[in-house]
Order: structure tokens, then C-alpha cells, then sequence
């Protein structure tokens, strides 16, 4: 498959165990936030988004966190399965006004031990 | 219903050519945005059109150029290839503009530039 990234964080979970990943971002004027997983091969998947009015929306099996006091974010993942493995990204945005476009993080790879 | 479709899905060219890439969206999706992904930088606005208008621009050089037809494809060209274009090529589709949680990603279109 595709090589998203050669040096993406890593973290491993056993399956059955909560995930939890982390991403910082840096406008603090972004007031839309979104969590895509990209599996090896595939285009970035949307799986939960966040705007700032908000601090915590949950999903299934997934709940994103937003703390805008230090502009952090991190999705949590219940039950991780190995159907979950993938590099997950987070993504910001500005849609109040005009010229919003996505500013994607790093990347982390999740990587699921059965 | 059929995906994102983009073609070709590997492309190798040299330094100095150019390169037109297509992107069909969902049926009925009249926005389409482009993303480059590399190692080293990750995911990249490139641009995004919708009712065959520039919509938004990323910062990227004029060497990278795009449009979109009536029937919504689209297509993005980049000239005077650089080792440094080297990516994946994404494009995603949505029903609005900025409905990134209702966008849809086709696979890619991996390009080498040797």
C-alpha cells in the first residue's frame, strides 16, 4: 500500500483496549476541527468533527476532546479493534469568514496488537 | 454508487514535464478539492472548486493549476516538474463547498518525478 508517512508517531494498543491520540494545533482563530483516518492505500476517511462552540462530542465508539485554552485535541477510540489500524490525522479550520481551507496535522499511526 | 475515481492512479515523470491529473467526483457532488501528500509535509491544500470556480487556493507555486468542467470533473496540472512534486495526489468530493464532513477521498494518484 501507499506510504503515508515514514516518520508518524506510533502507537500501539491491544485489541480491546481505549485509544487515545493526540494532536496540537496552532490558530488559535480555528473554530472547526476534524479527525480522518487514512488506511494504507486509501484516501483520509472523516470520522467525527468538533467545532469550538464544543468541548467533547462522541460518536460511535469514538469521542473527540477539544481544549482550546492550550489548542489541544485527541480522539478517543473504545474497544480499539484491529479494523482500527490506520494513520489517523487531525485537521483545522476557520469557517467563520471567508478563505477557510484545512490544515491538516502530522499524523499518528495506531497500530493494533491482537 | 461509485467513489471518487481518480486516474492514472501511478504516474512517473521527469523533471522539467508536465503533468495533468483527473479527479470524477461522487455523482452529484459539484465540489472538488485537491491535497498533496508527502512524507515530510503531510496533507496540503492545494485548491478547491465548486460550479466550476476557484473557490480557495492553498500556497502552493503557479505551477500548480487546476479547473473544473461542467459535469464537476476535475482536473489539476502542475509544469515544470520538480523532485520535490513527487506526492499523492488526492482529491475529494462533497455535495457543498466546505462540507468536509460530508467530503468523500478518492484513492490518489501517486506521482514520481525523477
Amino acid at each position: 500500500g501507499e506510504s503515508v508517512g515514514l516518520h508518524l508517531p506510533t502507537l500501539s494498543v491491544q485489541e480491546g483496549d481505549n485509544s487515545i491520540i493526540n494532536c496540537a494545533y496552532s490558530n488559535s482563530a480555528s473554530d472547526y476541527f476534524i479527525w480522518y483516518k487514512q488506511e494504507s492505500g486509501k484516501g483520509p476517511q472523516f470520522i467525527i468533527d468538533i467545532r469550538s462552540n464544543m468541548d467533547k462530542r462522541q460518536g460511535q465508539r469514538v469521542t473527540v476532546l477539544l481544549n482550546k485554552t492550550v489548542k489541544h485535541l485527541s480522539l478517543q477510540i473504545a474497544a480499539t479493534q484491529p479494523g482500527d489500524s490506520a494513520v489517523y490525522f487531525c485537521a483545522e479550520s476557520r469557517l467563520a469568514g471567508s478563505g477557510d481551507k484545512l490544515t491538516f496535522g502530522t499524523g499518528t499511526r495506531l497500530a493494533v496488537r491482537p | 454508487k461509485a467513489g471518487v475515481t481518480q486516474t492514472p492512479r501511478y504516474l512517473i515523470k521527469t523533471r522539467g514535464q508536465q503533468v495533468t491529473l483527473s479527479c470524477s467526483p461522487i455523482s452529484g457532488h459539484r465540489s472538488v478539492s485537491w491535497y498533496q501528500q508527502t512524507p515530510g509535509q503531510g496533507l496540503q491544500f492545494l485548491f478547491e472548486y465548486f460550479s466550476e470556480t476557484q473557490r480557495n487556493k492553498g500556497n502552493f507555486p503557479g505551477r500548480f493549476s487546476g479547473r473544473q468542467f461542467s459535469n464537476s470533473r476535475s482536473e489539476m496540472n502542475v509544469s515544470t516538474l520538480e523532485l520535490g512534486d513527487s506526492a499523492l495526489y488526492l482529491c475529494a468530493s462533497s455535495l457543498k463547498p466546505s462540507s468536509y464532513n460530508e467530503q468523500f477521498f478518492g484513492p490518489g494518484t501517486r506521482l514520481t518525478v525523477l
